[in-house]
């Protein structure tokens, strides 16, 4: 059973397209994350949300726009891409803000 | 303001080495310390945890000590495995105020040679 799955896992498409990622967690946690991992392997987290509420919002260009439908799935769309947002996507999940997350595979966006 | 900083790699050891991998953080309060393991092409996982000062975290043969006079977190293992190769990341969960994230270290490439 996956505990935290991501769709696509590969994402190719051009500047000023829009795109959605989505997230899924079966893992019954209230508590779910978008982070961002460049090309040089950073991770920098953008969003999180408890009970479906924006709890954390890190300075994220407002391009991105990250939906909470139930506490179970948090999609993230983005509009205008940019060359910039080339990157690896990783959603995760956890139980409350302070206990470890448990992250899904990723999703690979190229912007060409 | 928090941060972690890890020794930079890659760390290219031969099987049955002995690791180290170096973590220090700067946070306020009593923040978590957590490693996690990226093998190629997958996403993270969780390798272990402390949540205090003098916790030990262990799994999978690997250890890491919470120690709050020196704000560090170093992995250790006694003898790497070719099946180690990857790349692993130290993290906080700050305690106060600014919970609901992990502040992630830039993470140290492991490889392994038989």
């Amino acid at each position: 059973d996956t505990a935290v799955s991501q769709t696509p896992k590969y994402l190719v498409t051009q500047m000023g397209n829009d795109k959605s990622i989505k997230c899924e967690q079966n893992l019954g946690h209230d508590t779910m994350y978008w982070y961002k991992q460049d090309s040089k392997k950073f991770l920098k987290i953008m969003f999180s949300y408890n009970n479906k509420e924006l709890i954390i919002n890190e300075t994220v260009p407002n391009r991105f726009s990250p939906k909470s439908p139930d506490k179970a799935h948090l999609n993230l769309h983005i509009n205008s891409l940019e060359l910039g947002d080339s990157a690896v996507y990783f959603c995760a999940s956890s139980q409350g803000g302070v206990n470890e997350q448990y992250f899904g595979p990723g999703t690979r966006l190229t912007v060409t | 303001g928090n941060s972690v900083t890890q020794m930079e790699g890659p760390v290219t050891l031969s099987e049955e080495a002995f690791l180290t991998i170096n973590c220090t953080y700067t946070a306020t309060g009593y923040p978590s310390l957590f490693w996690y393991v990226q093998y190629p092409g997958e996403g993270l996982q969780l390798l272990l945890k402390a949540t205090k000062a003098d916790d030990k975290g262990s799994n999978k043969g690997f250890e890491a000590t919470y120690r709050k006079e020196t704000t560090s977190f170093h992995l250790e293992k006694g003898s790497v495995q070719v099946s180690d190769s990857a790349v692993y990341f130290c993290a906080l969960s700050p305690s106060l105020g600014s919970s609901y994230k992990l502040i992630f270290g830039s993470g140290t490439r492991l490889l392994v040679r038989p």
